[in-house]
């Protein structure tokens, strides 16, 4: 049981080269988010999936774009990094019913550095 | 609008307590919750409290909760250089139980 996995640790893009950050969950969870940490900021929503085959924005969505591949994979895409997408991105997932217990696991997280 | 607020920075001597602030504005949860990171890992839930409930208490951990005020606190007694660490408060959004607000996070450093 792996938990939540993500992939890469750490990349550096030029400004204007696109990527993708994969992130796969074991749990069986219905629910998975992508948040970057910046210093000083917290951690921000981008996108959030409730459930397979949805998707929403959170806080800070421009710029990115996400896929519910199924219920396992959430992936998030840069399409033309910029400067200010420095950062680093973690994923996170939960069962996405009420209660105390429905707490959110996360990666360990995706240093991303775009020169 | 939904917002969770700390301050950035606590510094405590070893063996005092340490008492983390949080304010929130709405809420549509029952549950608030407290999470520990530690440098270059994700998070990890150190604990909870219903909404029901004034105070939690959870070995050295205690949460207060002043929902009238809409303020949280965490106390960590005794506090170890483990207690080293970022902690975040953070509740599900009042638009959507779905989205969960953080807090900017308190760096919680440890005096000898």
């Amino acid at each position: 049981n792996a938990g939540v996995t993500q992939t890469p640790k750490f990349q550096v893009l030029k400004t204007g080269q696109s990527m993708t950050l994969q992130c796969a969950q074991d749990m069986n969870h219905n629910s998975m988010y992508w948040y970057r940490q910046d210093p000083g900021m917290g951690l921000r929503l981008i996108y959030y999936s409730a459930s397979e085959g949805t998707t929403d924005k959170g806080e800070v969505p421009n710029g990115y774009n996400v896929s519910r591949l199924n219920k396992r994979e959430f992936s998030l895409r840069l399409e033309s990094a910029a400067p200010s997408q420095t950062s680093v991105y973690f994923c996170a997932s939960r069962f996405g019913l009420a209660g105390a217990t429905d707490t959110q696991y996360f990666g360990p997280g995706t240093r991303l550095t775009v020169l | 609008g939904e917002d969770v607020e700390q301050s950035l920075f606590l510094s405590v001597r070893e063996g005092d307590s340490s008492v983390i602030n949080c304010t929130y504005t709405d809420s549509s949860s029952t549950y608030l919750y407290w999470y520990k990171q530690e440098p270059g890992a994700g998070l990890q839930l150190l604990t909870y409290i219903f909404s029901n409930m004034d105070m939690k208490q959870d070995q050295r951990l205690t949460v207060l909760l002043n929902k009238k005020d809409k303020h949280l606190s965490l106390r960590i007694a005794d506090t170890q250089t483990g207690d080293s660490a970022i902690y975040f408060c953070a509740a599900p959004g009042y638009s959507s139980a779905s989205k969960i607000i953080f807090g900017s996070g308190t760096r919680l450093s440890i005096r000898p």
